[in-house]
């Protein structure tokens, strides 16, 4: 497709329930990336994908989150045991390239429509 | 802590008004900048970006911002704002070469 994708757009969840959200990033793209959006803030850091390869997960709130891209395209973000407080939205952003110190600049994320999880 | 500030949370405007929406930031090293836009049902996307050279950076449907490195301020700018502009706006720096760390975001409402 023409840009990032997520699916579902949005999840009901139970307190308790587990949840994967999905992400197709932009075809090719290198660089794969994971946002957690509350209401009326700014998106948060998760975790960043570098192909296959998980590079920095700093950004996940606690071993209940999980996300993998085995096999460098298609990612998903598992939330375990939901909680109310997982109640967001969820960005997921690709760019074309990797990350790199030598270029000392930082590609343009382009960002999918979100997935909004409600934790009842 | 590297951190980026919006000082506006909520702005309205009438349409023709000149818009100006600030942004600071705390980073010493070599700074990349981005200003997001997300319009209503719509995904974040790309409004403009700084990366080096000439600090006045022009964006996408007549949007500029300007890096002033020793204010270390990035603000967004528009001479003359449309009703279509109503969206909510985020200033971006990376932090290190791929790690976003956004604003809180600015409301804007455009009158007609």
């Amino acid at each position: 497709g023409a840009g990032v994708s997520q699916s579902p757009r949005y999840k009901v969840a139970k307190r308790g329930q587990d949840v994967a959200l999905r992400c197709d990033p932009i075809s090719g793209h290198v660089s794969l990336f994971w946002y957690q959006q509350a209401l009326g803030q700014g998106p948060e850091f998760l975790t960043y994908f570098q192909n296959e390869a998980q590079l920095d997960k700093s950004g996940l709130p606690s071993d209940r989150f999980f996300a993998e891209r085995p096999e460098g395209s298609v990612s998903t973000l598992k939330i375990q045991r939901t909680q109310q407080e997982d109640s967001a939205v969820y960005l997921c952003a690709s760019s074309p390239s990797e990350s790199s110190q030598v270029q000392r600049r930082t590609d343009t994320q382009y960002f999918g429509p979100g997935t909004r999880l409600t934790v009842l | 802590a590297q951190s980026v500030s919006q000082h506006n949370h909520h702005v309205i405007l009438s349409e023709a008004a000149s818009l100006e929406l600030g942004c600071n930031y705390s980073y010493g090293g070599t700074v990349n900048l981005f200003w997001y836009v997300q319009y209503p049902g719509q995904h974040l996307q790309l409004l403009l970006k700084y990366f080096s050279g000439d600090p006045l950076v022009k964006g996408i449907k007549g949007f500029e911002a300007e890096f002033i490195k020793s204010k270390f301020s990035f603000n967004l700018r528009k001479p003359s704002v449309q009703w279509s502009d109503t969206a909510e706006y985020f200033c971006a720096v990376p932090l290190g070469t791929y790690k976003y760390i956004f604003g809180t975001g600015t409301r804007l409402k455009v009158l007609a």
